[in-house]
């Protein structure tokens, strides 16, 4: 399948400093990305999806403010979060997809905030 | 996206055939039958999918009930990577909107 990699696959913050992950697909151009979040035992919820060059759409209940999406080639989205919190903790997880093949996920970063 | 059903946990012996069931009693003509797994701390990945025939790659065979409402997906010779948590995921072939993952069926491969 197609590859879609993730970095960092972890990162420990200060509470109130920004951390930036981005999610790259390898082999192929993605025109819309996704953005996901897990919390322990839980199912993976979806974020926000970004078409290269377009604003993020958000799920409701994100926060656009706090977690911003860039998506500025068709190989590349970032995910921002700002000024994080120890809430903020979880697996982060994006996926790609090329609008004519099925979406194809990142490893996931593990974001503790601490 | 369409809801669907699965149970929480089930076991299976290493080199035995795993049959995991997902029920989708209100998938609609257009939406294919998918199936992801997510190996502990990691991303989900690709299986499988199908919109009405049973399909087979090199992961799994994906079978399909005459009327659509379920599915199983099979993994014929289990072995202890498979343990994962497998969800079964009811959408359009080429939809714009994230996937809605489920709690999904956690797969305990035993030795």
């Amino acid at each position: 399948g197609a590859v879609v990699s993730q970095h960092p696959s972890r990162v420990i913050c200060k509470s109130g400093t920004s951390v930036k992950i981005e999610c790259r697909s390898l082999d192929f151009q993605a025109t819309t990305m996704f953005w996901y979040r897990q919390f322990p035992k839980q199912s993976l919820m979806l974020m926000a999806t970004s078409n290269e060059g377009s604003k993020a759409t958000y799920e409701q209940g994100v926060e656009k403010d706090k977690f911003l999406i860039n998506h500025a080639s068709l190989t590349l989205s970032t995910l921002t979060v700002t000024s994080a919190h120890p809430e903020d903790s979880s697996f982060y997880i994006c996926s790609a997809s090329a609008g004519y093949t099925e979406a194809f996920f990142g490893q996931g970063t593990r974001l503790t905030v601490v | 996206d369409a809801k669907t059903t699965q149970p929480p946990s089930m076991d299976c012996a290493e080199g035995r055939a795993a049959n995991l069931p997902c029920n989708h009693s209100t998938i609609s003509g257009n939406e294919y039958v998918y199936w992801y797994r997510q190996i502990h701390s990691q991303g989900p990945q690709y299986i499988i999918h199908g919109l009405k025939n049973n399909e087979t790659n090199e992961m799994a065979s994906l079978i399909i009930t005459e009327d659509r409402k379920s599915s199983t997906l099979i993994l014929p010779h289990a072995t202890l990577r498979d343990t994962a948590v497998y969800y079964c995921i009811v959408r359009p072939r080429y939809g714009a909107d994230g996937l809605t993952f489920g709690k999904g069926t956690h797969l305990i491969i035993q030795p």
